[in-house]
C-alpha cells in the first residue's frame, strides 16, 4: 500500500463544476502539499497545510489530522485548470512522498 | 526573484555516458531536495542537501551523486547512464526543509 493514495486517478468536468480531490496518507506527517504540474512538468506550490483549511482564490484546501485526510476543491472550474494535481506529504524525514497524481481535464 | 531554475531543460545522452544537472535555489533556501519523475508517476525522492552535505537519501543506486555548493545552489550527476534513467528531473527548494518551492524541472532522455 503507497504511503499517499489520491483519488480519482482521472477526473474530467465541465467548466464551471465543483471539484474535489481527494488525499489519504498513512504516516505521521509535519505537512500536506498540494501541487500543480502543467504538461512540460514544472510543478507550482499551491498550499502547504498542517491543519485546518487554506483558501487562495477558487482553491480550498481542507486537512484532518485524525482521519489522514485531505481534500483539494476547485469552484467554477476552468479549462485552464487543466493539470496534473499531486498530494505529498513532508514526513519525519522532511523529504516529500508523493501520491501518483489526479489528472483533470475541464472541458468548455 | 526568479525563484528555483534549472538547467539545462532538456538533454540528451546516449547509454553509458555521465550527466550533470543543475539547481539554483529560491533566494533565501538553504535546502536543496532532488527527485526523479518517470513518465506517468510521481516524483521519487532522489537526495536532499543541507550545508553542502547530503542529509538524506532516497532508494536510488551509488550511479546517483550530488554536491552543494556554498551559495547553496546544487549538482545531480548521474554516471553510467542506463535508459531507465529517463525521466524529468525535478529540483525543490526549502528553508531547513520546510516547504518546497519546485523548478520547471529537466527532461533527461537517454537513448
Amino acid at each position: 500500500k503507497n504511503e499517499v493514495e489520491q483519488s480519482p486517478q482521472n477526473l474530467t468536468a465541465q467548466e464551471g463544476e465543483f471539484i474535489t480531490i481527494n488525499c489519504s496518507y498513512s504516516v505521521g506527517i509535519s505537512a500536506l502539499h498540494w501541487l500543480q504540474q502543467h504538461p512540460g512538468g514544472g510543478i507550482v506550490s499551491l498550499f502547504m497545510l498542517s491543519s485546518g483549511k487554506k483558501k487562495h482564490g477558487r482553491l480550498i484546501a481542507t486537512i484532518n489530522i485524525q482521519e489522514k485526510h485531505s481534500s483539494l476543491h476547485i469552484t467554477a472550474s476552468h479549462p485552464r485548470d487543466s493539470a496534473v494535481y499531486i498530494c505529498a506529504v513532508t514526513g519525519s524525514a522532511r523529504q516529500l512522498t508523493f501520491g501518483s497524481g489526479t489528472q483533470l481535464t475541464v472541458l468548455p | 526573484d526568479a525563484g528555483v531554475t534549472q538547467s539545462p531543460t532538456h538533454l540528451i545522452k546516449t547509454r553509458g555516458q555521465q550527466v550533470t544537472l543543475r539547481c539554483s535555489p529560491k533566494s533565501g533556501h538553504d535546502t536543496v531536495s532532488w527527485y526523479q519523475q518517470a513518465l506517468g508517476q510521481g516524483p521519487q525522492f532522489i537526495f536532499q542537501y543541507y550545508e553542502e552535505e547530503e542529509r538524506q537519501r532516497g532508494n536510488f543506486p551509488d550511479r546517483f551523486s550530488g554536491h552543494q555548493f556554498p551559495n547553496y545552489s546544487s549538482e545531480l550527476n548521474v554516471n553510467a547512464l542506463l535508459l531507465g534513467d529517463s525521466a524529468l528531473y525535478l529540483c525543490a527548494s526549502s528553508l531547513g526543509g520546510e516547504g518546497a518551492f519546485f523548478g520547471q524541472g529537466t527532461r533527461l532522455t537517454v537513448v
